[in-house]
């Protein structure tokens, strides 16, 4: 089943800004990591944020969590055209298994 | 490191045959591996938790006898589509962790693009 929603769906932003996705889940979570894809390819982590964090950096990548709000979000800062990719947030419990949420298509234009 | 590697990239099969997808962890030992299934433009749906020498856990919905996993060593687990039919189309992907630890993150491979025609 899936963990939650993902916000917006689609983005589409000019190269050099900032693209900001949002990521929502419903359960108690021990970590909350972000993935990309490229087009019919496997996923490539991102970065791990746990629970007890509040943010985390990553080169260009900060990524926020309000476990009160269960909530997340990923900014990429001075996007490149090679960002395009789709998004997606995923939630792991106790279980170890991965959660994902739906996705943020994004589509940076050079 | 921490590479997966999965084959084949893409298969094209009839109706009614079984197609075998393969999952290696090549330079990392892999207890568990996950099974995933992705339709266009949606999420990755887990399919099954693939565990070294014993039987893999589905996910509700999944039927078990349809989506054969086997798990034979540290470093492959397979997927068998049985009796594939035209629905059972789709990209499916496996994953592993290096490490148990809750905060390891997932290697995923490239992802097979299964066509049953």
């Amino acid at each position: 089943s899936q963990q939650g929603e993902e916000d917006p769906q689609a983005l589409s932003i000019q190269e050099g800004e900032n693209a900001t996705m949002n990521c929502s889940y419903k359960t108690s979570i021990n970590n909350l990591q972000w993935y990309r894809q490229n087009s019919g390819r496997g996923l490539v982590h991102l970065i791990l944020i746990r629970s007890n964090e509040r943010e985390k950096h990553s080169g260009r990548l900060r990524v926020t969590l309000d476990t009160s709000k269960k909530s997340s979000s990923l900014l990429i800062t001075a996007s490149r055209a090679a960002d395009t990719a789709s998004y997606f947030c995923a939630t792991a419990g106790n279980t170890g298994k991965l959660i994902f949420g739906q996705g943020t298509t994004l589509q940076v234009k050079p | 490191g921490a590479v997966v590697s999965q084959h084949p990239s893409w298969v094209i099969c009839k109706s009614g045959t079984s197609v075998k997808i393969e999952c290696r962890s090549l330079d990392f030992q892999a207890t568990t591996m996950f099974w995933y299934r992705q339709f266009p433009k949606q999420s990755l749906m887990l399919m099954a938790t693939s565990n070294e020498g014993s039987k893999a856990t589905y996910e509700q919905g999944v039927e078990k006898d349809k989506f054969l996993i086997n798990h034979a060593s540290l470093t492959l687990s397979t997927l068998t589509v049985t009796s594939a039919h035209p629905e059972d189309s789709s990209f499916y992907i496996c994953s592993a962790a290096p490490s148990a630890a809750a905060d390891s993150p997932l290697h995923f491979g490239n992802g097979t693009r299964l066509t049953v025609t």
